[in-house]
């Protein structure tokens, strides 16, 4: 596709549920990015791979919160025992190149909304 | 600690006159300034960046100027059209040392173009 999928676009869940959360890449990009958005706040960083390798997860609020990227292009973010605080927009970034790269910008998705009763 | 920051939670501009959003960082080591514009349930779209070895780099109505001793960056919009109305998050990268360039974002300054 043209730009960053997302989905599902809305995600309802009880406290306590796993909720699974997939992001298509655009198609040959090299690093993948995900990011967590709460309400009135800026995108704060979760975790990067380039390519199948998940090289940064510094940003992983818990041990809760596990992503992965087997073939190197679609990935999924996994967040396990949800509970209210989790509830935010989940949002997947893609570039070309190695790293995210300095002077390379990160392209977005649109998110999946995540909600936490 | 909020390494990026937007002061103006809000803006209104008329039409057709210039809108000029700021953007303050704490970190030394931020070597990339990027603005994204998002609309409502979209995810945030890359409008225009500057390194920071630049002080100003200019793309059609967009101009984005950095100051590196102020620590301070700022996005000019000439001239302001209604659908520019919109939340403008300011961004900065660095090197996490893990691998990856970090994006560090502001809160957002929601736009408002008075036609």
């Amino acid at each position: 596709g043209a730009g960053v999928s997302q989905s599902p676009r809305y995600k309802v869940a009880k406290r306590g549920q796993d909720v699974a959360l997939r992001c298509d890449p655009i198609s040959g990009h090299v690093s993948l990015f995900w990011y967590q958005q709460a309400l009135g706040q800026g995108p704060e960083f979760l975790t990067y791979f380039q390519n199948e390798a998940q090289l940064d997860k510094s940003g992983l609020p818990s041990d809760r919160f596990f992503a992965e990227r087997p073939e190197g292009s679609v990935s999924t973010l996994k967040i396990q025992r949800t509970q209210q605080e989790d509830s935010a927009v989940y949002l997947c970034a893609s570039s070309l190149k190695t790293g995210g790269s300095s002077n390379q910008p990160q392209h977005f998705g649109d998110g999946t909304r995540l909600s936490i009763l | 600690d909020q390494q990026v920051k937007q002061n103006s939670p809000s803006l209104s501009v008329q039409e057709g006159r210039i809108s000029i959003l700021n953007c303050d960082y704490t970190n030394s080591m931020f070597d990339y300034f990027l603005w994204y514009k998002k609309y409502p349930a979209e995810g945030p779209t890359f409008l225009i960046s500057i390194s920071s070895i630049k002080d100003k780099n200019e793309d059609g109505r967009f101009t984005v100027f950095l100051n590196k001793s102020a620590k301070h960056l700022s996005l000019h919009i000439v001239p302001s059209q209604p659908g520019d109305s919109a939340v403008y998050f300011c961004a900065a990268s660095s090197y996490s040392g893990a691998g990856s360039y970090q994006l560090t974002f502001g809160k957002g300054t929601k736009l408002s173009v008075i036609p």
